[in-house]
């Protein structure tokens, strides 16, 4: 079974500083982990993608994610957040032996002047 | 590359009349389709696998009379909402997997807004 969790359905952070949207995963076999993102009334856009190899994973517009085993986790991170940057987020879980999606409850992130 | 559009974009319906959204794959072939429903501030639950040329798989507490599905071609997969209520309003999402990719390759359509008065 695959779930993911995602703590802080909200998150504010002001212009410029550092973004963090933390993921935490139960998989019962090695995850393919995803990180989308969702504006109004619009769909999910991809912004990275863990695999395998690598497990720092570089994405558009500036984000990051990191595959931790270990934790469990996949959290994603900008250096700086940008206001365009505003939107809901949703990190999401498959496995090896299938092709359905399991996502978060997503973080809604808001990003201050 | 890797395009998925969604028809319509928003509709609106009266409770009782039925409604079929579109979700075409334009630039790739798509053996496996997969259509979500998103509520307001909510997350995006699976509904149903849509396998091109057989029956769709629902997930558990979907009614698969109400919603139906049919996957006819490579590129075309539609859900019709029958006898709509205003419970059903929701944003509707597809998602495609080409052929021939990894099955974890799914790329996502903007999602059609259905409000049923």
């Amino acid at each position: 079974a695959q779930s993911v969790t995602q703590l802080g359905s909200h998150v504010s952070v002001s212009e410029g500083a550092l973004v963090l949207l933390r993921c935490n995963y139960s998989s019962s076999v090695p995850p393919y982990l995803f990180w989308y993102v969702q504006y109004p009334n619009q769909g999910l856009q991809l912004l990275l993608k863990y695999t395998t190899g690598a497990t720092l994973v570089k994405g558009i517009n500036g984000f990051e994610a990191e595959f931790k085993k270990s934790e469990t986790s996949f959290h994603l991170t900008k250096p700086s957040a940008h206001m365009s940057d505003a939107a809901e987020y949703f990190c999401a879980v498959s496995g090896l032996s299938g092709n359905q999606f399991y996502f978060g409850t997503g973080t809604s992130l808001t990003v201050i002047p | 590359g890797a395009v998925v559009s969604q028809h319509p974009s928003w509709v609106i319906c009266k409770s009782g009349t039925s409604v079929k959204i579109e979700c075409r794959s334009l630039d790739f072939q798509a053996t496996t389709m997969f259509w979500y429903r998103q509520f307001p501030k909510q997350s995006l639950m699976l509904m149903a696998t849509s396998n091109e040329g057989s029956k769709a798989t629902y997930e558990q507490g979907v009614e698969k009379d109400k919603f139906l599905i049919n996957h006819a071609s490579l590129t075309l997969s539609t859900l019709t909402v029958t006898s709509a209520h205003p419970e059903d309003s929701s944003f509707y999402i597809c998602s495609a997997t080409p052929s021939g990719m990894s099955s974890n390759e799914q790329f996502f359509g903007p999602g059609t807004r259905l409000t049923v008065l």
